[in-house]
């Protein structure tokens, strides 16, 4: 079946570090691809989104990019603020119904 | 506008009992998803709706669960005959309609504990 897998935690930067977070999954077909974040606290909402092979979704500094032929969708930011501590996740839909496919999470931890 | 609303925040039972937990979904929204969220673990699929019908229950882990959402607006997780091992945090997302494109936009969980 299809599953996503995640870099395991936690991660600790100092403030302006450059961020990757590693993402790969299997799949069949083409899913859409997304990166969503739990602020401490909050409820998950979505950070960024990628629906086709080759495709870049970005917001709020971060980026990923879909890529096929390595199933992969890394997350990256080049500076990251202690405000983005928080646990993302990396996820993947099918067009189909929608239903979301969560990898187990990465926790951030930014440091002043 | 209002987001997704749950209720109750915290639930804590007894084992065997039975318990139920509710989702507001955003109004207008016709697709409805329920998850489940062990301790440090992403979120795992349990069933979704499609209006009043449910469209994939494949994530029901068994019998003893059982969700519903009779006038396509509130959906109700309903858990019969609880276990410890339901302990965990419920999450509820609805979005426009279903399909991968639309974002879903999630609750702020019920935490259930059973003891």
């Amino acid at each position: 079946g299809d599953s996503v897998t995640q870099m395991e935690g936690p991660v600790t930067l100092s403030e302006e570090a450059f961020l990757t977070i590693n993402c790969t999954y299997t799949a069949t077909g083409y899913p859409s691809l997304f990166w969503y974040v739990q602020y401490p606290g909050e409820g998950l909402q979505l950070l960024l989104k990628a629906t086709k092979a080759d495709d870049k979704g970005s917001n709020k500094g971060f980026e990923a990019t879909y890529r096929k032929e390595t199933t992969s969708f890394h997350l990256e930011k080049g500076s990251v603020q202690v405000s983005d501590s928080a646990v993302y996740f990396c996820a993947l839909s099918h067009n189909q119904g929608g239903k979301l496919i969560f990898g187990q999470g990465t926790e951030l931890s930014v440091k002043p | 506008g209002a987001g997704v609303s749950q209720t109750p925040s915290n639930k804590v039972t007894e084992k065997g009992k039975y318990v139920e937990l509710r989702c507001d979904p955003i109004s207008g929204h016709t697709a409805l998803y329920w998850y489940r969220q062990s301790l440090g673990q992403g979120p795992e699929f349990l069933i979704y709706f499609q209006g009043t019908g449910a469209a994939d229950d494949s994530g029901l882990p068994n019998d003893r669960f059982f969700a519903v959402r009779p006038e396509g607006s509130v959906s109700t997780l309903k858990i019969q005959r609880t276990e410890r091992g339901d302990s965990a945090v419920y999450l509820c997302a609805s979005s426009v309609t279903t399909g991968g494109f639309h974002e879903q936009y999630f609750g702020p969980g019920t935490r259930l504990t059973v003891t």
